[in-house]
C-alpha cells in the first residue's frame, strides 16, 4: 500500500508554546488529507479536512485557530498547535487519500505539553 | 454513512481459535467499506477493504470481512488467531458521492488473544 509518513512520531513542549506536525504521503499524491485527534481508549475523532491550495474544513468543535492546518501541496499537510496546554496532549494521527478509495494513515504524533 | 457501530469494544479470545468483529453502519446511498488495525502508539493499517463486486473480501494477515447490504453489515472474521493479532480493530464506512470524501470510522474493537 502507498506510505504515509507522519513526523515526528513523539514531542514534548512546554505550555505555551506551538508545535508542528508533518505529514508526507511518500508516493502518491493525495487529494485530500484529514488529521485525527484518538483520546485514550477512544475511537478518531476528525478534526479537520483539507484540500491541497485550499483553507481547511473543521469539524464543528475544534479550533481552527489553535489548530493551524497548511496543505501546501498534494504531498504535505501540516498541523501546528499553537499557544499548547495540557489539555492538547493527545495522540494525533494524519491520512491521506486519493478520492474513493482507501485512507492510508501515517504513523501518529504523540503529544505531550508539561 | 451517518454511523458506524462496532458492537464490541473487547473480545477476549484463545490462541488459534475463531474471531468475529462485528461491524455494522447506517446510511441511505452506496457505500464503501474497511476494516484497520492499529497497534498500540501507531497509526492506522489498512486490513482490507470492500468498494464494489464480490462481497466476500480477503485482506493480510489471514482476515477477511463479508459485506451484507442488506443487513448493513461487514464482519471481520479470522478462523485462527495468533497472540500477534491482539491490537485495535476500527471499521469506517465511506460514501459514494460524498463531497469530502472522509470515512467515518467505528469506536473500535480491542482483540485480546490470550494464549
Amino acid at each position: 500500500g502507498a506510505v504515509v509518513s507522519q513526523h515526528p512520531s513523539r514531542v514534548i513542549c512546554k505550555s505555551g508554546t506551538s508545535v508542528k506536525i508533518e505529514c508526507r504521503s511518500l508516493d502518491f499524491q493525495a487529494t485530500t488529507m484529514f488529521w485525527y485527534r484518538q483520546f485514550p481508549k477512544k475511537s478518531l475523532m476528525l478534526m479537520a479536512t483539507s484540500n491541497e491550495g485550499s483553507k481547511a474544513t473543521y469539524e464543528q468543535g475544534v479550533e481552527k485557530d489553535k489548530f493551524l492546518i497548511n496543505h501546501a501541496s498534494l504531498t504535505l499537510s501540516t498541523l501546528t498547535v499553537t499557544s499548547a496546554h495540557p489539555e492538547d496532549s493527545s495522540f494525533y494521527i494524519c491520512s491521506a487519500r486519493v478520492f474513493q478509495a482507501e485512507a492510508f494513515f501515517g504513523q501518529g504524533t504523540r503529544l505531550t505539553v508539561v | 454513512a451517518q454511523s458506524v457501530t462496532q458492537l464490541d469494544s473487547q473480545v477476549p479470545v484463545f490462541e488459534e481459535a475463531p474471531v468475529e468483529l462485528r461491524c455494522n453502519y447506517s446510511s441511505s446511498v452506496s457505500v464503501y467499506l474497511f476494516w484497520y488495525v492499529q497497534y498500540p502508539n501507531q497509526g492506522l493499517q489498512l486490513l482490507l477493504k470492500y468498494l464494489s463486486g464480490s462481497t466476500l473480501v480477503k485482506g493480510i494477515n489471514g482476515f477477511e470481512a463479508e459485506f451484507n447490504k442488506s443487513q448493513t453489515s461487514f464482519h471481520l472474521r479470522k478462523p485462527s488467531v495468533h497472540i500477534s493479532d491482539t491490537a485495535e480493530y476500527f471499521c469506517a464506512v465511506g460514501e459514494y458521492g460524498g463531497s469530502q470524501g472522509n470515512l467515518i470510522f467505528g469506536k473500535g474493537t480491542k482483540l485480546s488473544v490470550k494464549p
